[in-house]
């Protein structure tokens, strides 16, 4: 079965940092690639997706992220962080084929100083 | 606003007791998924049906059980509830769950907090 891996549990970064979160996941076939977001007592939103072409993703908010298949990674990146990106930030993978399930990884947090 | 609707909000029971969480899906979403989410768990997918069958099964106890009936609306019932079961359990919809480009993009209700005592 797929698995993700998040190796950041807390991030906390001063405004105006650059942000790079990472992500890897276990599975060898076809994968669609998520990152979502969970403000703080809110629901889960999706930041970006990954399923085929261009592996450099732009999602909203200015968050990007590459998806790099020889390292299985899908690493979110963000040139400057905003107090208001303090959220828990979660990867998820899902096999591209038949009824599969969204996997999660275990999220990171990340707090913006202002 | 994401369009899945999750109630309740909190609920607050004893051990032992038997709880239900209702999910009404994105209007037009055939799939519906549950996850629990706790402090020491993560995110944990529990199970997912797609138009009134059961499609993906996850960490799901035995106590527990979900339907989606044919209105799409989906509910999980927790039952013999133990302290370990408090937790925040979300609701998600989507149009499709194969494979696509919009399949795994999942809207996620607000969730239902249950805290048992």
């Amino acid at each position: 079965a797929q698995s993700v891996s998040q190796h950041n549990h807390h991030v906390i970064l001063s405004e105006a940092a650059s942000l790079e979160l990472g992500c890897n996941y276990s599975y060898g076939g076809t994968v669609n690639l998520f990152w979502y977001v969970q403000y703080p007592g809110q629901h889960l939103q999706l930041l970006l997706k990954y399923f085929s072409g261009d592996p450099l993703v732009k999602g909203i908010k200015g968050f990007e992220a590459e998806f790099i298949k020889s390292k299985f990674s899908f690493n979110l990146r963000k040139p400057s962080v905003q107090w208001s990106d303090t959220a828990e930030y979660f990867c998820a993978v899902k096999r591209n084929t038949g009824f599969q399930k969204l996997v999660f990884g275990t999220g990171t947090r990340l707090l913006v100083s202002p | 606003d994401s369009g899945v609707t999750q109630t309740p909000k909190h609920l607050i029971t004893a051990t032992g007791q038997r709880v239900t969480l209702r999910c009404s899906p994105r209007s037009g979403d055939l799939s519906v998924y549950w996850y629990q989410q706790s402090l020491d768990q993560g995110l944990q997918f529990l199970i997912q049906y797609y138009n009134g069958e059961e499609r993906a099964k996850g960490n799901i106890l035995e106590r527990f059980s979900a339907q989606q009936f044919p209105d799409l609306h989906s509910e999980l019932n927790l039952s013999s509830l133990e302290l370990g079961d408090s937790a925040l359990y979300f609701c998600a919809s989507s149009v499709a769950t194969g494979g696509g480009s919009n399949a795994g993009e999942l809207f996620f209700g607000e969730g239902s907090r249950l805290t048992v005592l």
